[in-house]
């Protein structure tokens, strides 16, 4: 089945040290999304990558960067991780519809 | 500002018992919109969504939501609650006049009493 697939699901990492969450789908869709969500609350959008344009959120922190080497995969990039970083982050594509489909998220534990 | 807003943080219903949870929008235009699920510990799945025409839209695991102008709302409804649709509900719209990004409801929890 075509999907958006995210790994790992949980993460654990230490105060400071970097960590990278990783996003795939065979979907071949040409927009794909990094959202924050944190308990409790909707799914906050962090930056989206239209084919290979980047946009970034205006309020998103600098900690956080994105790569997209190829259709298929996205990466997030935690530089420093606080413990405010900790949450749920999910991946989602889009094509030429308008609705997105979502990856399980990866759970970000920062200790 | 273009939004969606969901009233009601948190819900309770008897298994069995009609479901309806709601949603009101504030755009400009005739606006696309979605209902998302989510379970603990899970990404969001699409349950239905309306871009124009009719204004019942039927989704999956025996979900509709209706359009309603005049309300400003696109409240989904289920005639009888199961145990397993106990999840997170969020209700989305455009953001900003984009047509790439979306904004989503607070979310609802649904609780579903035996």
């Amino acid at each position: 089945d075509a999907m958006v697939i995210q790994n790992p699901r949980y993460q654990v990492t230490q105060f400071g040290k970097p960590v990278t969450l990783s996003c795939s789908q065979t979907l071949n869709h040409n927009v794909m999304y990094w959202y924050q969500q944190k308990s409790s609350q909707a799914p906050k959008l962090l930056f989206h990558y239209y084919d290979k344009d980047f946009n970034n959120e205006a309020d998103t922190p600098d900690n956080f960067q994105s790569r997209r080497p190829n259709t298929s995969f996205c990466f997030l990039d935690i530089r420093s991780p606080g413990l405010g970083d900790a949450a749920m982050y999910l991946c989602a594509t889009r094509d030429r519809g308008y609705e997105q489909y979502f990856g399980p998220g990866t759970r970000l534990t920062v200790t | 500002a273009q939004s969606v807003t969901q009233p009601d943080i948190h819900i309770t219903v008897s298994e069995g018992a009609s479901l309806e949870l709601r949603c009101n929008y504030s755009y400009g235009a005739t606006p696309y919109l979605f209902w998302y699920v989510q379970s603990p510990g899970q990404g969001l799945q699409l349950l239905l969504k309306y871009f124009s025409g009719d204004t019942l839209v039927q989704g999956i695991k025996g979900f509709e939501a209706e359009f309603k102008r005049s309300q400003s709302s696109f409240n989904l409804r289920k005639p009888s609650v199961h145990w397993s649709d106990a999840a997170e509900y969020f209700c989305a719209g455009p953001s900003g006049g984009s047509n790439y990004k979306l904004t989503f409801g607070k979310g609802t929890l649904l609780t579903v009493n035996p």
